[in-house]
């Protein structure tokens, strides 16, 4: 069985200023994860994805995430906060072999002015 | 191409009444998915339909049931509502296997409430 601790519920930045959400994950086998935002009263949106390929996965609107095995991490960042980054985010984890995704509780990311 | 499309957006209902939230999908998908979303809980899942004709319960299956009833539309079913089964529910679907590594379209949401 898999599963993704996100260490933050809530992260509050400065527009400019450089975002980190950080994810750990547990699973038995190569894992497959993924990023996912979800604006307010929206569905969800892939930000990015890692399938084994290069451990650094650039995604979309400048975020990207590393991958990282001895670390058991997945952690999300952004150089630069935009206003418009302001939602929720959630780390998710696949087991291979396994068509059901586990969910983080998710972060919510405020943009100050 | 509207991707994945929920029905209805909202609903109010009291507890013991039925009600059926409908999912149909243009994105030519094989599996299909109803999670629920509760404030500090991420999404659970509830029931999936890797292909059509196949269902298999998820983390939280009681007190639901589904229907594949084709490849294009996954129904969810609420025989008797249950307060505890007010929340957000999104309909996804994914290429899944390992060519698709299960990334997933979801839905705009169905926002229920148990009275």
């Amino acid at each position: 069985a898999q599963s993704v601790t996100q260490l933050d519920s809530h992260v509050s930045v400065s527009e400019g200023t450089p975002v980190l959400l950080r994810c750990n994950y547990s699973s038995s086998y190569s894992p497959s994860l993924f990023w996912y935002v979800q604006h307010p009263n929206k569905g969800l949106q892939l930000l990015l994805k890692y399938t084994s390929a290069a451990t650094l996965v650039k995604g979309i609107n400048g975020f990207e995430a590393e991958f990282k095995k001895s670390e058991t991490s997945f952690h999300l960042t952004k150089p630069s906060a935009h206003m418009s980054d302001a939602a929720e985010y959630f780390c998710v984890v696949r087991g291979t072999g396994d068509y059901k995704l586990s969910f983080g509780a998710g972060t919510t990311v405020t943009v100050r002015a | 191409n509207a991707g994945v499309t929920q029905t209805p957006k909202f609903q109010v209902l009291k507890t013991g009444q039925s009600m059926t939230l409908q999912c149909a999908q243009d994105m030519n998908h094989n599996s299909m998915y109803w999670y629920r979303q509760d404030p500090g809980m991420g999404l659970r899942l509830i029931y999936y339909s890797a292909s059509e004709g196949t269902t298999d319960k998820g983390e939280v299956p009681n007190g639901y049931n589904v229907s594949r009833l084709n490849k294009r539309e996954f129904s969810l079913r609420l025989e008797s509502a249950a307060p505890s089964q007010t929340s957000v529910y999104f309909c996804a679907t994914g290429l899944g296997g390992p060519t698709g590594a299960n990334v997933l379209t979801f839905g705009a949401g169905s926002r229920l409430t148990v009275l």
